[in-house]
């Protein structure tokens, strides 16, 4: 079946970056767009940015552009996600998404999801 | 950047009772809406896609309707393990914008 693994918690100071990895596993990686999301502490849901690991294409919310980077590895099937220049408000649980299009307009939908990675930012 | 507005905010009802939470959009997303549960604790769950669609395995009680830009999501009898929040999302264009979240309560 479908997995996404997130790796660990992490605590960092403020002005370090984070790398969040999300193995997945049950489908082929490229064949699938990848999306990040991220909830803050008692908040709603936040989409990041989503790429492509079959031609690498990324497309990155205005809020995270300059500070985010998604990347993929065909070859073990995992994504990664860094994000640059932390400050507390980064404090935050973020998920890795497989992005399935669905329905007769092929829409965008999150159908699996990873099961969260809690960074916290605190010096 | 569409923006996504559900109410209400929280509910609480009763075991049995007809539930319904509505999202409206900023403009027409014709009938490209998302609607995700979230337990606590846990990774957002996919129930509706494309406004009206059921996920594979999501129970029936579940339903969604609506295009352009008011859609509802409704529970037909409450059930205790339907406890979570629910969120909206629009997949029209990006960013993906999601609402801000109903949390369900059982009373």
């Amino acid at each position: 079946q479908v997995q996404l693994v997130q790796s660990g918690a992490e605590v960092k100071k403020p002005g370090a970056s984070v790398k969040v990895s999300c193995k997945t596993s049950g489908y082929s990686l490229t064949s699938f767009g990848l999306n990040w999301v991220r909830q803050a502490p008692g908040q709603g849901l936040e989409w990041m940015g989503w790429i492509s690991a079959y031609t690498g294409d990324t497309n990155y919310a205005q809020n995270f552009q300059g500070r985010v980077t998604m990347t993929t590895d065909a070859s073990t099937s995992t994504a990664y996600m860094e994000l640059r220049s932390l400050t507390s408000d980064d404090t935050a649980v973020y998920y890795c998404a497989r992005e399935r299009k669905m329905g007769l307009v092929a829409a965008a939908t999150y159908d699996s999801w990873g099961q969260g990675t809690l960074v916290t930012v605190s010096s | 950047d569409i923006q996504m507005t559900q109410s209400p905010s929280s509910l609480s009802a009763s075991v049995g009772d007809r539930v319904t939470i509505t999202c409206r959009a900023s403009q027409s997303i014709s009938i490209y809406l998302n609607w995700y549960q979230q337990k606590a604790g846990k990774a957002p769950k996919l129930l509706i896609y494309t406004a009206s669609s059921l996920q594979s395995g999501v129970p029936s009680r579940f339903s969604g309707s609506g295009s352009g830009t008011d859609f509802t999501l409704t529970i037909s009898s409450l059930q205790p393990e339907d406890l979570a929040t629910y969120y909206c999302q629009q997949s029209y264009s990006t960013p993906r914008t999601f609402g801000q979240g109903t949390k369900l309560e059982i009373k």
